[in-house]
């Protein structure tokens, strides 16, 4: 089993659309959380960490859910510039390694 | 700053062939990583360096070799390169306190 599964998507919305993606994960000792924004041809970025409490940067919102296991975006007022692969993150408790989803593409249309 | 520079940025060889990816970062992180993407698969860890001196194996290791020249470089080796290598190629570094990771612009390797 992986430990972090994405939807891949694709997910096409219109400008202004608000779009929610998410991550599971399989290991409960997983520790930290990220999502990672990714262009085409180029490589990852980080778009943020995602907190227990949930977070909020602009338009992005990222939240926890460890009951669940899963990690979730939300991405509202979508501008064409937001077109991208989201990729969530997980990394386990004293590992050095992270561990990367698939991603899930989202492309917003004019 | 160059942050993380990786070399070359695209390559073509034959089967058979060797070559080593170079990666060069000035953000003084001890962690390390090469990783593969292809399409579908996602991100996939090749070997990485917790620290100077030190290299362990990824999830798909086999037909590379790494090799930590200092805190600054960290190369990757093909020996006998084959067409299921044919893949982008990414450096990575992390400072481990802060858990973010910071990629290179990736390699585009072809394997014919």
């Amino acid at each position: 089993r992986k430990e972090v599964e994405q939807d891949p998507g694709p997910f096409n919305v219109p400008e202004g659309a608000t779009v929610a993606f998410n991550c599971t994960y399989s290991n409960s000792a997983s520790q930290s959380f990220f999502w990672y924004r990714q262009d085409c041809r180029k490589e990852p970025k980080l778009l943020m960490s995602v907190y227990s409490s949930g977070n909020e940067d602009g338009r992005f919102t990222a939240q926890l859910n460890r009951a669940s296991q899963y990690i979730s975006l939300l991405i509202r007022d979508s501008k064409l510039s937001d077109s991208a692969t989201y990729l969530c993150v997980v990394i386990l408790t004293g590992a050095n390694n992270l561990f990367f989803g698939t991603g899930t593409r989202l492309t917003v249309i004019p | 700053n160059a942050g993380v520079t990786q070399t070359p940025k695209f390559q073509v060889l034959k089967t058979g062939q060797s070559m080593t990816l170079q990666c060069a970062q000035d953000m003084n992180h001890n962690s390390m990583y090469w990783y593969r993407q292809d399409p579908g698969m996602g991100l996939r860890l090749i070997y990485y360096s917790a620290s100077e001196g030190t290299t362990d194996k990824g999830e798909v290791p086999n037909g590379y070799n790494v090799s930590r020249l200092n805190k600054r470089e960290f190369s990757l080796r093909l020996e006998s390169a084959a067409p299921s290598q044919t893949s982008v190629y990414f450096c990575a570094t992390r400072e481990f306190s802060y858990n973010e990771q910071f990629f290179g612009p990736g390699t585009r390797l072809t394997v014919l």
